[in-house]
């Protein structure tokens, strides 16, 4: 079975700060890593995607993501946060088969101004 | 498209009601995803269709739950009886493929059980 864990639950930071989200994942064959928001009262909103290829994925609002194969890692990056980051992020992994898209629990980010 | 459309955004029910929440995926998606969200247990797989058909319950978390696709464009998620603790935002989401599409959510639906 394929399971994510997010290590940092709740990350303060201030704004134009950088920022780093860990992700490690647990599966055994090829996966498919995903980075979703959830806004303050939202649905999850697509951040970015790892299917193949470049290992250094860009998504929307200057994130990007890093695949790491040897480490089991997907770790969001964003250079400078602003303030309308302030949401929860999740990580999300799905293999093949039978399996379902499975998240994180997630990592609750503050930014203040 | 409208995207993944939930049904009521909100329910209050009292304690052993039996409470029905609705689904329309996106138009063309194949799969369909129902997950609970607690603040404890963060974004939980309930059930995972595909093509229809459930290919993984292990999350639904007892008897009280369950799920229905009868067809490709509405799928339901019922809970008899409810209980304070079911008390969460239930979200659907779809995709459509298999491994290397993105799963889009519907706006969810906050239930309280008192």
């Amino acid at each position: 079975a394929q399971s994510v864990s997010q290590h940092n639950h709740h990350v303060i930071l201030s704004e134009a700060a950088s920022l780093e989200l860990g992700c490690n994942y647990s599966y055994g064959g090829t996966v498919n890593l995903f980075w979703y928001v959830q806004y303050p009262g939202q649905h999850l909103q697509l951040l970015l995607k790892y299917f193949s290829g470049d290992p250094l994925v860009k998504g929307i609002k200057g994130f990007e993501a890093e695949f790491i194969k040897s480490k089991f890692s997907f770790n969001l990056r964003k250079p400078s946060v602003q303030w309308s980051d302030t949401a929860e992020y999740f990580c999300a992994v799905r293999g093949g088969g039978a399996d379902g898209l499975t998240f994180g629990k997630g990592t609750h980010l503050i930014i203040q101004p | 498209d409208a995207g993944v459309i939930q049904s009521p955004r909100h329910e209050v029910t009292e304690m052993g009601q039996e409470v029905t929440l609705r689904c329309k995926p996106i138009s063309g998606h194949n799969s369909l995803f129902w997950y609970r969200q607690t603040m404890m247990r963060g974004l939980e797989l309930l059930i995972y269709f595909n093509n229809n058909v459930p290919i993984d319950d292990s999350g639904m978390p007892e008897d009280r739950f369950s799920a229905k696709m009868p067809n490709a464009s509405f799928s339901t998620l019922k809970i008899q009886p409810s209980e304070p603790r079911d008390s969460a935002v239930y979200f659907c989401a779809s995709s459509f493929g298999e491994l290397n599409t993105e799963a889009f959510f519907g706006q969810g639906t906050r239930l309280t059980v008192v």
